[in-house]
């Protein structure tokens, strides 16, 4: 049974480009949540999503980041216009219902230069 | 918000030695999980506590939760150098979601042989 799966698992990109992070979560886990851990921090929640809604983003920056989880595919981290500061490792992690056990993927280490 | 206080940052230890790991909050949270992290890769979930005062033994490693919810901590007997790696405590508000999680900032463990 294949773990939540992320990809890419490093992605470079220049000031100003966009950067798309994906993510599988477990089968038959319909819950999915997006965490950043920034260097020398811990990991902050940034948004958390059921199948087509978005149920908490209270973590997400207000512009140029956004997130979706379609019927069919893996959720989507999408960032626009990096700038330096979005460097960072981006963890997606799943769960079967909205209490049970958390299930992170390996990672998308993401460099802005 | 609510936050998460980890202690120590760092722990350099000798195998054999017994430690313990400190998260405290002056927020009362409805559990408190430990995660055991290795460089590169997701956390992996050690346990979830969740009554006050609930303590919780895997193996060498002791958890215990605090009377009130508001503080944890992690006792490790007799350090093995397999036990070296990032551990943090994250505790969940409940309510919707348990996978809305607040991070400590990690406590970082070498145990030399």
């Amino acid at each position: 049974n294949a773990g939540v799966m992320q990809n890419p698992r490093h992605l470079v990109r220049r000031r100003g480009q966009e950067a798309r992070l994906r993510c599988s979560p477990m089968k038959g886990h319909s819950h999915v949540y997006w965490y950043r851990q920034l260097p020398e921090e811990g990991l902050k929640f940034m948004v958390y999503l059921q199948k087509e809604n978005i149920i908490d983003e209270s973590g997400m920056p207000k512009e140029r980041f956004s997130a979706e989880f379609p019927k069919e595919g893996p959720s989507i981290l999408r960032i626009q216009q990096v700038v330096r500061g979005d460097s960072a490792a981006y963890f997606c992690a799943s769960s079967q219902g909205a209490t049970g056990e958390l299930f992170f993927g390996e990672g998308s280490r993401l460099t802005v230069l | 918000t609510q936050l998460l206080e980890q202690s120590p940052q760092f722990l350099s230890i000798q195998e054999g030695e017994n430690l313990t790991v400190y998260c405290n909050s002056s927020s009362v949270f409805s559990s408190l999980q430990w995660y055991r992290q290795e460089p590169g890769e997701g956390p992996v979930l050690l346990v979830t506590v969740v009554t006050g005062g609930e303590v919780k033994k895997l193996k060498r490693l002791t958890f215990q939760f605090g009377d009130a919810r508001k503080d944890s901590s992690l006792h490790i007997t007799a350090a093995q150098p397999g036990d070296t790696g990032l551990y943090l405590c994250a505790g969940a508000a409940g309510g919707t979601s348990y996978g809305k999680l607040t991070f400590g900032q990690g406590t970082i463990l070498t145990v030399h042989p």
